[in-house]
């Protein structure tokens, strides 16, 4: 079966550059999550959109922004890098079916800041 | 208060016996109850997904939700080496939204 695609898996970045990650759901689901997860921590949200609409919004700093587009793939940019936004990010797909929101997630992308 | 509490771990069982892994939430109106497994350095894996109490079973594993006492568990039965990984509870908020994550248990199953 088809399950979330993320690009690039590896990125490195010098401070204060600048990163684009991309996120492909898997077919037929309509809502994006986005998570970072740092080391020895649990996955934490950043943002959701439903059908291109942002849904939600968690402790996504300033500097990061996203969007889906109309094919519901998303995007997930980052701005003014920080040594401290080192982590895994993921982006999960589900479909919104109240209350069944089964989230499956992609590979995720590793980001070193240095 | 953490929204969603596990113990840390690590729990050690050995090979063929039952791994008994706990999680507690705290927001009493949460509808949607799942457990990843996660290897180091990948991501969630769905295991499980519960949203009535009672018990759940799906091949070697069984989620029971008890939402008067808010508390969610997971048992793999006949454990293997290869279940050894981080167990992660997660809560979904009913906007459905967002997951909440439990912090993990790492199990360790030993041969």
């Amino acid at each position: 079966a088809a399950g979330v695609i993320q690009s690039p898996r590896h990125l490195i970045k010098e401070k204060r550059e600048t990163a684009t990650l991309k996120c492909y759901p898997i077919p037929r689901h309509d809502t994006v999550y986005w998570y970072q997860q740092g080391p020895g921590q649990d996955p934490q949200f950043l943002i959701s959109f439903y059908e291109k609409m942002q849904s939600d919004k968690g402790s996504i700093p300033d500097r990061f922004s996203a969007q889906q587009f109309s094919d519901y793939h998303s995007e997930l940019n980052m701005s003014s890098l920080e040594l401290g936004d080192s982590a895994l990010y993921f982006c999960a797909s589900s479909l919104f079916i109240l209350p069944y929101y089964e989230q499956y997630f992609g590979p995720g992308t590793r980001l070193t800041v240095t | 208060q953490k929204e969603v509490e596990q113990n840390s771990g690590p729990l050690s069982v050995p090979e063929g016996a039952i791994a008994s892994l706990n999680c507690t939430y705290s927001d009493r109106v949460s509808q949607s109850f799942f457990w990843y497994r996660q290897y180091s350095g990948k991501s969630p894996e769905l295991i499980m997904s519960i949203y009535s109490n009672g018990d759940k079973e799906d091949g070697r594993f069984t989620a029971q939700l008890n939402k008067a006492s808010q508390y969610v568990s997971l048992l793999i039965r006949d454990s293997q080496p290869s279940d050894s990984a981080t167990y992660l509870c997660a809560v979904c908020n009913n906007a459905g939204n967002m997951l909440t994550f439990g912090g993990g248990t790492r199990l360790m199953v030993k041969p």
